[in-house]
C-alpha cells in the first residue's frame, strides 16, 4: 500500500533532549516536507526536500534540522526541544513537486515538550 | 507575505443542506490551489486547481478557481455526516527554485444528522 509513514505517533519529552521523528514513502516520491500544525495558524512548513542531498528551509525552520541521504527517508530532528514546539508534526511527500502533483500525508506526530 | 484566507472559520449545517467554503489568498508567482480534507489524522487531497474558470468535480465535491479575482470556492452538495472535517486550501508558489506551499488555517464543518 502506498503510504507516508511516522514515527512515533505520540511523543513526551522533556526540554533539551534531542529527538528524531522518522518519516519514510514507499511511492519512489521526490519531494518531502515537515509540517506542524497549531491552532488557530494552520499548517506551517519547516523543511523540504526536493530531492536526496537537497534541503531548505520553510517557513518555520528554527529548532529543527533534517537530512535527506536516501530518496525514501526525511527525518526531523529537535537537537534541543523547547516547549514551543509542542505540536502536531506532519511528513509528506509528492512526486515531483506539490504544485504539479498532490501532497501525501503522514498520519501525523503529536509532539509534546514539558 | 504571502497569505491564505479561509472563510469560514466554523460553519454548522444540516444533513442534506449544500455548503460552499472559501478560500482567497495574496501570492506571488502563483501555480496551483490546493483542497484538502482533514478528518481525524492526515489531510487528504481532494482537489488542484490551476486554470480559471474550470470546474473540478467529484461526486458531490465541486471546486472552481478565480485568478483574476484571487479566490476559490469549494461546494458540496447533499452534505452528510462523513462530510464533517476540517476544509483545508493551500497555495503553491514557485520563485527561482524556491519551492512554497502556504496553507490557510481550514475551515471546521460539521453536519448534524
Amino acid at each position: 500500500e502506498a503510504q507516508v509513514t511516522q514515527n512515533p505517533r505520540y511523543l513526551i519529552t522533556v526540554t533539551g533532549k534531542k529527538l528524531t521523528v522518522t518519516c519514510s514513502q514507499n511511492m519512489n516520491h521526490e519531494y518531502m516536507s515537515w509540517y506542524r500544525q497549531d491552532p488557530g495558524l494552520g499548517l506551517r512548513q519547516i523543511y523540504y526536500s526536493m530531492n536526496v542531498e537537497v534541503t531548505d528551509k520553510g517557513d518555520v525552520p528554527e529548532g529543527y534540522k533534517v537530512s535527506r541521504k536516501e530518496k525514501r527517508n526525511f527525518p526531523l530532528i529537535l537537537e534541543s526541544p523547547s516547549p514551543n514546539q509542542t505540536s502536531l508534526y506532519f511528513c509528506a511527500s509528492s512526486l515531483e513537486g506539490y504544485y504539479n502533483s498532490p501532497l501525501h500525508f503522514g498520519n501525523g506526530t503529536r509532539l509534546t515538550v514539558t | 507575505e504571502d497569505k491564505v484566507v479561509q472563510s469560514p472559520l466554523s460553519l454548522v449545517v444540516h444533513e442534506g443542506d449544500t455548503v460552499t467554503l472559501n478560500c482567497s489568498y495574496e501570492v506571488t508567482n502563483f501555480r496551483s490551489l490546493l483542497w484538502y480534507k482533514q478528518e481525524k489524522k492526515a489531510p487528504t487531497f481532494l482537489f488542484m486547481l490551476t486554470s480559471s474558470g474550470i470546474e473540478k468535480k467529484s461526486g458531490r465535491l465541486s471546486s472552481i478557481l478565480d485568478k483574476k479575482e484571487l479566490f476559490s470556492i469549494l461546494n458540496i452538495t447533499a452534505t452528510q455526516t462523513g462530510d464533517s472535517a476540517i476544509y483545508l486550501c493551500a497555495v503553491a508558489k514557485s520563485n527561482f527554485g524556491n519551492e512554497k506551499l502556504t496553507f490557510g488555517t481550514g475551515t471546521r464543518l460539521t453536519i448534524i444528522p
